[in-house]
Formats: C-alpha cells, sequence, structure tokens
C-alpha cells in the first residue's frame, strides 16, 4: 500500500542555519513526489516536484529536494533557513491516476 | 489563474445539520480533488473527479458524504446529518491531466467545519 512517513513532527532552526526535513515513501511504482508548505489556516502551496530524470531537484524559495530511490526517500533541503520558512510542510506520493497521499507534516520553527 | 477558490472559508453548524461547500478550480484544469485535513494531520483524499465524472471515492467518504462537478467546472461537497467526527478543513485541489499522468495539485484554502 502506499504510503508517506515524515519522521519528524516538529523541527526548530535557527534563522539562517540550513534545513533537511525527511520523507520517506511506500509505493510498488516509480513515484511522483511532491513537496508542499502549508501556513495557518490556508491551502498548501506546491515547493518542488519530482517526476524523473535528475534526482536532485530545485522549487521555489530556495528549496531543494533528493530522490533516493535505495533509500525510498526524498528529503528537503534549504541552505539558510528565513524566519518567513515558519510553516508545516508535507510531502506527498503521487500514484497512478494522481491520487496523493499525504504525510502527516513536520512543523517548522525558526528561531531569531 | 485567479487560483482554487473554496467557498465559504468557515462553518459552524449543529450536528444533524447539512451544510454543502463549493469549490471553483483553476479554469482549464479538467481534474478536482477533495481532502479532509483534521488538525496535525496530512490531507486525506476523499474524491476526486476529471471533467464532470468522479472516477474515485475514498472509503473515508461514507454515505453522508456526495460531491458532484456538474458541468465539469465548479464542485460542490455536501455532508448531509453532520456528526462531531466531521469537523475537519476540507480542501479542494485542482490539477491538469489525463489517465495515469501526474501534475501538480493547486490547492485552495479550505472550508473550516466546526459542529457544536
Amino acid at each position: 500500500a502506499q504510503s508517506v512517513t515524515q519522521p519528524d513532527i516538529h523541527i526548530t532552526v535557527s534563522e539562517g542555519a540550513s534545513l533537511e526535513l525527511r520523507c520517506n515513501y511506500s509505493y510498488g511504482a516509480t513515484p511522483y513526489l511532491f513537496w508542499y508548505v502549508q501556513s495557518p489556516g490556508q491551502g498548501l502551496q506546491l515547493l518542488l516536484k519530482y517526476f524523473s530524470g535528475d534526482t536532485l531537484v530545485q522549487g521555489i524559495k530556495g528549496f531543494e529536494a533528493e530522490f533516493k530511490r535505495s533509500q525510498s526517500s526524498f528529503n528537503l533541503r534549504k541552505p539558510s533557513v528565513h524566519w518567513s520558512d515558519a510553516a508545516e510542510y508535507f510531502c506527498a506520493v503521487g500514484t497512478y491516476g494522481n491520487q496523493f497521499y499525504f504525510g502527516t507534516g513536520t512543523s517548522l520553527t525558526v528561531i531569531p | 489563474d485567479t487560483g482554487v477558490s473554496q467557498n465559504p472559508r468557515h462553518k459552524i453548524t449543529k450536528r444533524g445539520q447539512n451544510v454543502t461547500f463549493r469549490c471553483d478550480p483553476i479554469s482549464e484544469h479538467n481534474r478536482l480533488y477533495w481532502y479532509r485535513q483534521t488538525l496535525g494531520q496530512g490531507p486525506e483524499f476523499l474524491t476526486y473527479f476529471q471533467n464532470e465524472a468522479q472516477l474515485e471515492k475514498s472509503r473515508l467518504l461514507s454515505d453522508r458524504f456526495s460531491a458532484e462537478r456538474p458541468k465539469g467546472s465548479f464542485s460542490t461537497l455536501e455532508i448531509q446529518r453532520t456528526e462531531q467526527g466531521d469537523s475537519a478543513m476540507y480542501l479542494c485541489a485542482s490539477s491538469t491531466g489525463q489517465g495515469a499522468t501526474n501534475q501538480p495539485q493547486h490547492f485552495g484554502d479550505g472550508t473550516r467545519l466546526s459542529i457544536l
């Protein structure tokens, strides 16, 4: 069965520090992978997507993610976090027919 | 691209009442999705449409839930005889795509339902 695991419920980083959010997926075929960000009371905004090809993908707001098939992972990274990055981050896998499965999310707090 | 629009943003109702939410997708998007999100969880898939056809429904979608997309444009999600457990954020998303292809889904800001 398809599933997404985000092991870190909550992460706190200092502004300017680097960030890595973990995502592991379970899916029997080639996955389509996405990272979304959600601010309180808002919908989800797409940060980046992986469909095929280069395993390092660039997204908006300076984020990038690396697909590692051998580890079934799609971790999100940012070299220098800004206070405005504080939000909830969701990893998702898209399956045949475009049904998405989301992880439970990682809440990011940024301290000055 | 005006984005996905959902109305109302908030709905408070008494247990047992019926509620209806509306979603207007991005105009050129043929696929439309409904999700439910509870506190501390990611969105859970409810159902999706390709044009006016409802192609898939989750087991989460009980008989009290019904969704329509009559002309392949906007969609409505109705919950009949609401229960406390229906309290959640209901998210709508839309995308392009055909068949097995996967395209990013664009989300609205959601309708927050509170059952008294």
